[in-house]
């Protein structure tokens, strides 16, 4: 396995029901990100996690629950979603420091709330 | 927070032909600025950084800064059918994350 990898690729879900997004990254990053990419509207950065912490979130509901139990593993835990949060998911990771600032981004979780 | 202004586009131009994609900044203290292109369907992938002390060219593909104006342009000279994509324009906040543009979408009609 290389770069970003997320699942599920599809996921449809009710309102009421509990689901999760997962993300691994392969390069050795130490910072990780969730942002979501809506239609004609820019990705919005969700959660930054830093060597494991949580240093950002972006005034995020509390129906999305961000999760990173080591700097390889992050999370997106979903309930009570909305019908408006249908979305494409997007993780991605980066080297903190690095002068390029050149985030890696996974494939994408593509939700859909019923 | 900052801001990333991008026209939506489309912007349609014909093979062989130059694109040009612009990007307007609201924090005049940015430094570095990125462009990434995405697929239909498919995820962002970088093309191209640059710093504030000028402009670069790889390939293609130049990215020109213009601090005074605070904008930053990507080129692409003799456009490709398969350069006909989404061109994200984002800018670091506090030195963690990207933030992107809407993206300028792009079609090179052969």
């Amino acid at each position: 396995e290389t770069g970003v990898t997320q699942t599920p690729r599809h996921l449809v879900m009710g309102m009421t029901n509990k689901k999760s997004l997962k993300c691994e990254q392969h390069l050795g990053h130490n910072a990780m990100y969730w942002y979501k990419q809506s239609a004609k509207k820019p990705l919005e950065l969700m959660f930054v996690y830093n060597f494991k912490e949580q240093t950002e979130n972006n005034s995020v509901p509390s129906r999305f629950s961000p999760e990173c139990p080591n700097s390889s593993h992050l999370f997106l835990h979903l309930h009570t979603l909305q019908p408006e949060d249908s979305a494409l998911y997007l993780c991605a990771s980066r080297w903190e420091g690095a002068n390029t600032g050149e985030l890696f981004f996974g494939e994408g979780s593509r939700l859909t709330v019923l | 927070q900052k801001e990333v202004e991008q026209n939506s586009g489309p912007l349609s131009v014909p093979e062989g032909a130059i694109a040009s994609l612009n990007c307007t900044y609201s924090d005049r203290g940015s430094q570095s600025f990125f462009w990434y292109r995405q697929y239909s369907g498919k995820s962002p992938e970088l093309i191209m950084f640059i710093y504030s002390n000028g402009d670069k060219e790889d390939g293609r593909f130049t990215a020109q800064l213009n601090k005074a104006s605070q904008y930053v342009s990507l080129l692409i000279r003799d456009s490709q059918p398969s350069d006909s994509a989404t061109y994200l324009c984002a800018v670091p906040q506090a030195g963690t994350a990207l933030i992107f543009g809407k993206g300028t979408t792009l079609s090179v009609s052969s």
